[in-house]
């Protein structure tokens, strides 16, 4: 069936320190969009991302599309304590039903 | 604005019972997902409406049942709980839904925090 797969599971990292989660899916997808969970919270909307090689940036956050629309990336540069939580992709392809399939999570732990 | 809300907060059931959730979207959004998630995963989709119309179901079980009203407002039920129905559900709203193409980002509710003892 159409699942994204994303790494790592768990990341622990000093503050200053950059982290990067993947995601990938099998087949091509249609778009991507990232969420943030904070621990106790619900997933938040970071950014979408359609077109084949996209690549976004909000302020310390690059998100990547792959050009085969198959991968996508969220890299942080010099982590904050805020940064704190869960980070979710979650793949929309053409066929099949239009809902938001998500990935297990990257959960990001930042070491003051 | 009011963001998406969800009622109840938490909930303890005990198996074999029936469970309702609601789910009240952000004004002006006619477009309600429903999503279970267990602890250490990412959410799973249940159910999409829009226009009070089902648009989508994911791999649950007919206990699982949705519907959404003429304000927009949705209810999830869930028959016949199972120990394995403890989770957090969570509810997001859209503004449209889209046949093609991509979604408009979604809004989640706080979520319904369900344990089956």
């Amino acid at each position: 069936g159409q699942q994204v797969m994303q790494i790592p599971q768990y990341q622990h990292v000093q503050e200053g320190e950059d982290f990067t989660t993947y995601c990938n899916s099998s087949t091509t997808l249609s778009n991507i969009q990232w969420y943030k969970q904070r621990p106790g919270g619900h997933p938040v909307f970071l950014i979408q991302l359609v077109k084949s090689g996209e690549v976004k940036k909000q302020k310390r956050l690059t998100f990547q599309f792959g050009e085969a629309k198959k991968n996508s990336s969220l890299h942080i540069t010099a982590t904050q304590t805020t940064d704190v939580g869960t980070y979710f992709c979650a793949g929309q392809w053409d066929t099949g039903r239009r809902a938001l399939t998500f990935g297990s999570g990257t959960r990001l732990q930042v070491q003051p | 604005d009011a963001g998406v809300t969800q009622s109840p907060t938490h909930l303890i059931k005990t198996r074999g019972q029936h469970v309702t959730l609601r789910c009240s979207p952000i004004s002006g959004h006619k477009s309600v997902s429903w999503y279970q998630q267990v602890l250490g995963q990412g959410p799973q989709f249940i159910f999409q409406y829009y226009e009070k119309e089902e648009r989508g179901r994911g791999n649950f079980p007919d206990r699982f049942s949705a519907r959404q009203f003429p304000n927009y407002s949705s209810e999830l039920n869930v028959n016949a709980l199972l120990l394995g129905d403890s989770a957090l559900y969570l509810c997001a709203s859209s503004s449209i839904w889209s046949g093609t193409g991509a979604q408009p980002e979604a809004f989640f509710g706080q979520g319904t925090r369900l344990t089956v003892v």
